[in-house]
């Protein structure tokens, strides 16, 4: 079982609809979680941290994490083209400085 | 306030040989991260390093190596370059306060060995 999975995709989903990535983690230790955007040729962009159970919300970003469950989403409302790309989902664990675990990512393609 | 830079962007080595890449973190940030991104086995953590000390590490062999200086910025080395460490390096910078704060990725470099 790897440390942090998500669906490869491709998510495909029509603009301005709700574009749903999921994201769960093994290991209970796990404090911090993070979602990472990365365009093709580019470097991971941070979009959202979150750090406690429930919703964080960001613009039309909504990151809900779940403890009990173990694991971490992100909502992107009224998806637009141009939030074509990986989508890294990124744990951090308790006492262990800045080493963050990656997910293999999700890719969403929204079509116009 | 600028952002993580690391230079060079792109690299060409050829088997055996070593390389050595640069970041400089964000004004303030105190912890730099290296990771390796690779199409099959995707991001990995490589080590961080904290007021010049090396405060985590990953499961790559010896042949990586990295150092902070007291500016912050850090250099990763690469000895004996192998055709599968061909791959985009990537730091990140965070204020490295609690260890698990937000880190800020750089642009990468590219490395290709021959």
């Amino acid at each position: 079982q790897k440390e942090v999975e998500q669906n490869s995709g491709p998510l495909s989903v029509p603009e301005g609809a709700i574009a749903s990535l999921n994201c769960t983690y093994s290991d209970r230790g796990s404090q911090s979680f993070f979602w990472y955007r990365q365009y093709s040729g580019k470097s991971p962009e941070l979009i959202m941290s979150i750090y406690s159970n429930g919703d964080k919300e960001d613009g039309r970003f909504t990151a809900q994490l779940n403890k009990a469950s173990q694991y971490v989403s992100l909502l992107i409302r009224d998806s637009q083209p141009s939030d074509s790309a990986t989508y890294l989902c990124a744990v951090n664990r308790y006492n262990q400085g800045g080493k963050l675990i990656f997910g293999q990512g999700t890719e969403l393609s929204v079509k116009p | 306030k600028a952002g993580v830079t690391q230079t060079p962007r792109y690299l060409i080595k050829t088997r055996g040989q070593q390389v050595t890449l640069s970041c400089s973190p964000i004004s303030g940030h105190r912890s730099v991260s290296w990771y390796q991104q690779t199409p099959g086995q995707g991001l990995q953590f490589l080590f961080e390093y904290f007021s010049e000390t090396q405060r985590n590490k990953g499961n790559f062999p010896g042949r990586f190596s990295g150092r902070q200086f007291s500016n912050s910025r850090s250099e990763m080395n690469v000895s004996t370059l192998e055709l599968g460490d061909s791959a985009l390096y990537l730091c990140a910078s965070s204020t490295g306060q609690g260890g698990g704060g937000e880190q800020f990725f750089g642009p990468g470099t590219r490395l290709t060995v021959l």
